[in-house]
């Protein structure tokens, strides 16, 4: 069964650290990797889309990396911010089932002061 | 900026009574989705929507559930006979491709759907 599992589940950080999330997938054929940013209670928003060949894609103070080989991916935020408080989901989109989002349950970052 | 709305933002209703959940997705956009998720737990994917029919559907999809574009511009799910398991956020999401791997997926704000 296509899975995507996310750690930390939960993680607290001091505003102006960096942090770095991860993501483990077995989902297959590979087509694309997401991460999502969700506030509570609101629809995720899209922060980065990678395919097979990229390695690295920044979107301001976040970065992802994707390992195909080894079908990892990471998400690291830079000099947290206090916004940065929400859940960060990873998602992978399989070539066999381009409209099937494959979502793994997110890590819940708190940013605090 | 464009996004895509749903109504109601809050729907309560009870048990075995029938709800339609009302999405507009961006304007030029070509495919459709709903998604749930359930207090606390990951979003779940229902169903995808191209063409006026069904593109897939996972395993939650079943008989209670049906998707509709009555128009040019709605977007509906409509859950027939709710359960109290049916209480969740339920998420619209349009994009403009499918095809293309990097077509951007874009959310509307959801419908909290609490069953009594």
């Amino acid at each position: 069964k296509n899975q995507v599992e996310q750690s930390p589940q939960s993680l607290i950080i001091l505003e102006g650290k960096n942090c770095t999330l991860q993501c483990n997938y077995t989902v297959s054929p590979f087509s694309n990797l997401r991460w999502y940013k969700q506030d509570t209670g609101r629809g995720p928003v899209s922060l980065t889309i990678m395919t097979f060949s990229e390695n690295t894609k920044s979107n301001g103070r976040y970065t992802a990396t994707l390992d195909a080989d080894t079908k990892q991916s990471s998400l690291h935020i830079t000099a947290s911010q206090l916004s940065d408080s929400a859940s960060y989901i990873c998602v992978v989109i399989s070539t066999d089932s381009w409209g099937k989002f494959q979502f793994g349950a997110g890590t819940q970052v708190v940013v605090t002061p | 900026e464009p996004e895509v709305t749903q109504t109601p933002s809050h729907q309560v209703t009870q048990m075995g009574q029938e709800v339609i959940l009302r999405c507009v997705p961006i304007s030029n956009h070509l495919y459709f989705y709903w998604y749930r998720q359930i207090l606390g737990q990951k979003v779940e994917f229902l169903v995808s929507f191209y063409n006026n029919e069904i593109s897939e559907k996972s395993e939650i999809f079943d008989d209670q559930f049906s998707v509709e574009r009555p128009d040019g511009s709605n977007f509906t799910l409509k859950i027939r006979s709710t359960k109290l398991e049916d209480s969740a956020m339920y998420f619209c999401a349009s994009s403009a491709a499918l095809r293309d791997s990097v077509n951007e997926q874009y959310f509307g704000p959801g419908t909290r759907l609490t069953v009594t």
